[in-house]
């Protein structure tokens, strides 16, 4: 089962931040927190992931509280092109390291 | 560079039939991985390389799933006397090493009528 829980949709306007939120209470400690998003009939697209120190790249930025139970996945400026399925994971990065996915957090950005 | 390609992307079957899916990892990746998305659902682990060893099948659904990676490159997912509940999409995925982040092909869409 999936270790994290996420909102089944939200919407935002084109050229505003989306702010996705994941709750994983239950991470341990060498688990990291991945993020990928799924735009239709295509495969998981990457798209960040962190341990414990916040995460930036040309994507994305990924906030993780300190004591590590939930984050935040934010699309700085969005278009339109990134309505998709997000999904927050949990991932053991040891010798079992499958991705669970849930059913993900559905993002429509409006025009 | 070339990212993990799959094929073919369609497939449609009669229910009884075998079918054969591929994956082409990223070059040089060593672990690979196979889920199965149904239609509205995240994708589901099916089973896992590390080179050509398979090293965990824990999700293949039933022995009529079997796959290989004989030369440590190149996967093959197997579905022998395909059923209807075999319909979904098959996804392939490679990373660098197994804990490395991994990256997918844009799946392969089984359809069994």
């Amino acid at each position: 089962d999936a270790k994290t829980t996420q909102p089944t949709s939200m919407d935002c306007a084109e050229g505003r931040a989306a702010n996705l939120p994941c709750n994983h209470s239950t991470i341990s400690g060498n688990e990291y927190v991945y993020w990928y998003r799924q735009i239709h009939s295509q495969g998981p697209q990457y798209i960040i992931h962190g341990l414990k120190n916040n995460e930036t790249n040309e994507m994305a930025s990924l906030i993780i509280t300190e004591d590590r139970k939930s984050s935040t996945l934010i699309l700085p400026h969005a278009t339109l092109r990134d309505t998709a399925v997000y999904y927050c994971i949990v991932r053991d990065t040891g010798a079992n390291s499958k991705l669970t996915f849930g059913k993900g957090i559905t993002l429509s950005v409006r025009p | 560079g070339a990212g993990v390609s799959q094929s073919p992307r369609y497939k449609v079957a009669k229910r009884g039939q075998d079918v054969a899916l591929r994956c082409d990892p990223i070059s040089g990746h060593v672990s690979l991985f196979w889920y199965q998305q149904a239609l509205g659902q995240g994708p589901e682990f099916l089973t896992y390389f590390q080179n050509e060893a398979q090293l965990d099948k824990s999700g293949l659904p039933s022995d009529r799933f079997f796959a290989e990676r004989p030369e440590g490159s190149v996967s093959t997912l197997k579905i022998q006397r395909t059923q209807q509940e075999d319909s979904a999409v098959y996804l392939c995925a490679s990373s660098l090493a197994h804990s490395e982040t991994q990256y997918f092909g844009p799946g392969t869409r089984l359809l069994v009528l």
